[in-house]
């Protein structure tokens, strides 16, 4: 079975503090590919990132970081230093062989001035 | 360049009732994706097109539910009749074909948020 964990529902920060939102993955396949999605209050889903299962390479992107660790399953997402408008909900999703897209529950994050 | 749409954004219906969803993707996009998705929750698939041929219906609740792209463009979501637990948004997104290098990225529409009374 293939499933996405987001544990955190809400993260409540003030402006400039950094914040880590959690993924947990499940899957039985060797290949695979993970993501986070924005959703901002408008709707719709924005792209962030996308890794596969043989780059565990971190990758940092302005203020945002991916921490991808195969040996716990997990691909965090950090952001530095954060500002209102990262205020949204963030999903966390996986595809696999099954080419279908897994998505998380989602984290909702506000920042606060 | 101009990103998924998707018509009308918000409806309201009575329960019973039909009603229709339209999505136009991304021009040069062969993938399409219907998603719901209810409050709180992340997207779950619905269907998926490659061009005008479902790949992947294996969501989609056929007894009330349909769907069509028919010249493997545009694409329309049907609820007949629709109820209380419909309520949802309905999201469309689009991607290039499945085999390329960047496959799993999609570009997602605003949603149709269905309100069932």
């Amino acid at each position: 079975a293939q499933k996405v964990t987001q544990a955190q529902t809400e993260i409540s920060v003030v402006e400039k503090e950094d914040v880590t939102l959690d993924c947990v993955y499940e899957t039985r396949d060797t290949t695979y590919y993970l993501f986070w999605y924005k959703q901002p209050p408008s709707g719709e889903l924005v792209f962030l990132i996308r890794r596969n299962s043989f780059d565990e390479q971190n990758e940092i992107s302005g203020r945002y970081s991916w921490n991808f660790q195969k040996s716990t399953s997990s691909f965090n997402f950090t952001i530095t230093a954060s500002q209102v408008v990262d205020s949204a909900v963030y999903f966390c999703a996986l595809r696999s062989n099954t080419d279908k897209l897994i998505f998380g529950t989602g984290t909702r994050l506000q920042v606060f001035p | 360049e101009a990103g998924v749409v998707q018509s009308p954004r918000y409806k309201i219906i009575e329960k019973k009732q039909p009603v229709a969803f339209w999505c136009n993707p991304i021009s040069g996009h062969n993938t399409l994706y219907w998603y719901l998705q209810n409050l709180g929750q992340g997207p779950e698939l619905l269907i998926r097109y490659e061009n005008e041929e479902a790949v992947d219906d294996s969501q989609l609740p056929k007894d009330r539910f349909s769907a069509e792209r028919l010249k493997g463009v545009d694409s329309t979501l049907k609820i007949q009749p629709a109820e209380l637990g419909d309520s949802a948004v309905y999201l469309c997104a689009s991607s290039r074909s499945i085999d390329s290098p960047n496959t799993g990225e999609l570009f997602f529409g605003e949603g149709s948020r269905l309100t069932v009374l």
